[in-house]
């Protein structure tokens, strides 16, 4: 199985200012024939289900606020929220989805 | 939209099967892999597995032997059944749409092994 370590397992940040959630892979997740890496970033709120913010690593989801990006390549990845507002408080996960079984970091808890 | 929606008990017995059915709604049911994910209470997300709608599934391998997904076609449905429950399996079980990547959820249903 692949596994996804997620750093850190939380973060405080101020009103305003950056975060920053990192993601390794223990395997490349880079697919060569179409130089996509399948890497998904999801955001969790308490007792709601996770929402899906990016996808092929560094693509924002419908509707999703450009202040979330993501990018890496290969085995590392970083999710960054360029200015973090009350709403983004929640625990965000990362997922790989080149193979199976499908595979998700711990999770890192985001406050304020 | 796509609208996905889990249904079965809440509480099942140790020992017993744990079955559930995801709904979906508001679009088309072909050329997607469905999924089951669990979340145990205060804990992460743990992939359980996924079917076709052609039928053809995938599991995890440390529940493979007590799962078993299907698919009902004509009536848009889903469904898990793990066998064998301990508390262990005590957990919020979403289902979820997968083309590429899993890109909706339905609200999930928890679900306690107690006797």
């Amino acid at each position: 199985d692949i596994v996804m370590t997620q750093s850190p397992d939380s973060l405080a940040v101020s009103l305003g200012e950056r975060a920053t959630i990192n993601c390794k892979s223990s395997q490349d997740l880079l697919y060569s024939s179409n130089n996509h890496n399948y890497l998904a970033w999801f955001q969790q709120k308490p007792g709601q289900p996770p929402q899906l913010l990016i996808f092929w690593a560094s693509t924002r989801a419908s509707g999703v606020p450009d202040r979330f990006s993501g990018s890496g390549s290969g085995t590392d990845f970083t999710l960054t929220i360029s200015s973090l507002q009350a709403e983004d408080v929640a625990v965000y996960y990362c997922q790989q989805y080149i193979t199976t079984p499908r595979t998700f970091g711990q999770g890192t808890k985001v406050e304020i | 939209q796509v609208q996905l929606q889990e249904s079965g008990p809440g509480l099942v017995r140790p020992s017993e099967t744990l079955s559930l059915t995801c709904t979906v709604s508001g679009g088309s049911f072909g050329y997607y892999s469905w999924s089951w994910i669990r979340q145990p209470p205060g804990r992460g997300l743990e992939w359980i597995g996924s079917i076709l709608y052609s039928g053809s599934s995938d599991y995890t391998p440390s529940l493979e032997s007590r799962v078993t997904l299907s698919v009902d076609t004509s009536k848009n449905q889903f469904s898990l059944k793990l066998n064998s429950v301990t508390a262990a399996d005590t957990a919020v079980y979403y289902c979820a749409r997968e083309g590429n990547y899993i890109d909706i959820w339905g609200q999930g249903t928890l679900v306690i092994v107690s006797s």
